[in-house]
């Protein structure tokens, strides 16, 4: 059963960067993407974007593209999320997640723990 | 972006009810969906993938169904431990998109 554990808490002010990680044991990870989904307070789920460890390729909507970078390093198994710009709006609740993939679709089967980052002046 | 509608937004259910959650999407996605559960201040957990599949370790009292654009989660009788929010999400097509959500309490 793969277990993915995600850094700690952050407080940042507007306009800097936060980078959160992910540490995946018990399990397969470079084959599998490691996606990305955050939610705000008191709202529901908004996917980020994914990485694909073993090839390096990102997919993540328009709306992140010029402000997050999805990395992963395969020798400690563990992926990065960085979110630059940071606004208020950016406050929120941000979870890595393993995508399955059976019958062809993708599905987010293990999840960390959820990484608070709050952004205020 | 394919948009995603649940309801009701919000149900009072009774231990032993049969409960019954939609979702619609707003172009067609096959079976591409899946279900989750997230408990206040925890992780989402995936109950139903491919829009009828059960997940290991979920109990039977879960299924989905539907296909294309309406698929529907039921929970056939139920337990205090299931009250909770539930969210379906397509992956027919990134972006990935979740549905609002539907909250389940304690009528």
């Amino acid at each position: 059963q793969l277990r993915l554990v995600q850094s700690g808490a952050e407080v940042k002010k507007p306009g800097s960067s936060v980078k959160v990680s992910c540490t995946a044991s018990g399990g397969t990870f470079s084959s599998d993407a490691i996606n990305w989904v955050r939610q705000a307070p008191g709202h529901g789920l908004e996917w980020m974007g994914g990485i694909i460890p073993v090839f390096g390729r990102v997919n993540f909507p328009q709306k992140f593209q010029d402000r997050v970078t999805m990395t992963a390093d395969e020798s400690t198994t563990t992926a990065y999320m960085e979110l630059s710009s940071l606004r208020s709006e950016d406050t929120a609740v941000y979870y890595c997640a393993r995508g399955k993939t059976i019958f062809g679709v993708v599905h987010l089967d293990s999840w960390g723990q959820g990484t608070l980052v709050t952004v205020s002046s | 972006d394919i948009q995603m509608t649940q309801s009701p937004s919000s149900l009072s259910a009774s231990v032993g009810d049969r409960v019954t959650i939609t979702c619609r999407a707003s172009q067609t996605i096959g079976g591409y969906l899946n279900w989750y559960q997230q408990k206040s201040g925890k992780a989402p957990n995936l109950l139903i993938y491919a829009a009828s599949s059960l997940q290991t370790g979920v109990p039977s009292r879960f299924s989905g169904s539907g296909s294309g654009t309406e698929f529907t989660l039921t929970i056939s009788s139920l337990q205090p431990e299931d009250f909770a929010t539930y969210y379906c999400q397509q992956s027919s097509t990134t972006p990935f998109t979740f549905g609002p959500g539907t909250k389940v309490h304690v009528k």
